[in-house]
């Protein structure tokens, strides 16, 4: 299995509250992603790091802001959580943006805002 | 922009029974197409991937998958399924970044496989 752990696994927190949850990988990949999966829209892309401090926006980014100060953590913050934001995240790493090149999914994070 | 299209939100099938779900890419060139599955609980684990040459690929646990690009197609099929094939399964499409200026998969809804006894 690829070395991507989440962080943490669940968490519960509530409505207007700042959020991180975090990826670590030990693949050395340069690429990484969070995705978030809800029930009839699949995986949808909300950030993605090409390498250290390089960032862009996915499909959903709206709320949620990202850093890579090291090339093994990739960290997901929700500014102010909301209840739309409840859903599982899971990070991904790949090692090229080359269409061919497979990802890799982390276990992860249930996260419920109330 | 690429795209992926799964038809089938949930199929429920008898184990020992053969199985095929489909998929449909939008894309304007020969797409890297890939199939992953889910269980209940756990991420996404990579079932077998098409780059180029032969349209039939194998994959893991079983499952083989046809390219077939006059119908735009990428079909998962297994020919007996196991109770432990019950999971999600999802369909994406990888394309060159200086083609798409995209860097991500792009995934399709997913397919819930439900067997039954």
């Amino acid at each position: 299995d690829a070395g991507i752990t989440q962080s943490p696994r669940h968490k519960v927190t509530e409505t207007g509250t700042p959020v991180t949850l975090r990826c670590h990988q030990t693949e050395n990949h340069r690429y990484m992603y969070w995705y978030r999966q809800d029930p009839g829209h699949g995986l949808r892309l909300i950030h993605y790091s090409y390498g250290v401090k390089d960032t862009d926006k996915g499909e959903v980014s709206d709320g949620y802001s990202v850093s890579r100060s090291k090339t093994e953590d990739f960290l997901l913050t929700l500014e102010s959580a909301t209840s739309s934001q409840t859903s599982v995240y899971f990070c991904a790493i790949r090692s090229g943006d080359r269409g061919r090149s497979e990802a890799f999914f982390g276990q992860g994070t249930r996260l419920t805002v109330v | 922009a690429q795209s992926v299209t799964q038809p089938d939100i949930h199929i429920t099938v008898s184990e020992g029974a053969s199985l095929e779900l489909r998929c449909n890419y939008s894309y304007g060139a020969t797409p890297y197409l890939f199939w992953y599955v889910q269980s209940p609980g756990q991420g996404l684990q990579l079932l077998l991937k098409y780059f180029s040459g032969d349209t039939l690929v194998q994959g893991i646990k079983g499952f083989e998958a046809e390219f077939k690009r006059s119908q735009s197609s990428f079909n998962l099929r297994k020919p007996s399924v196991h109770w432990s094939d019950a999971a999600e399964y999802f369909c994406a499409v990888g394309a060159t970044y200086k083609d798409t200026g995209r860097r991500a998969l792009t995934f399709g809804s997913g397919t819930r496989l439900q067997v039954q006894p």
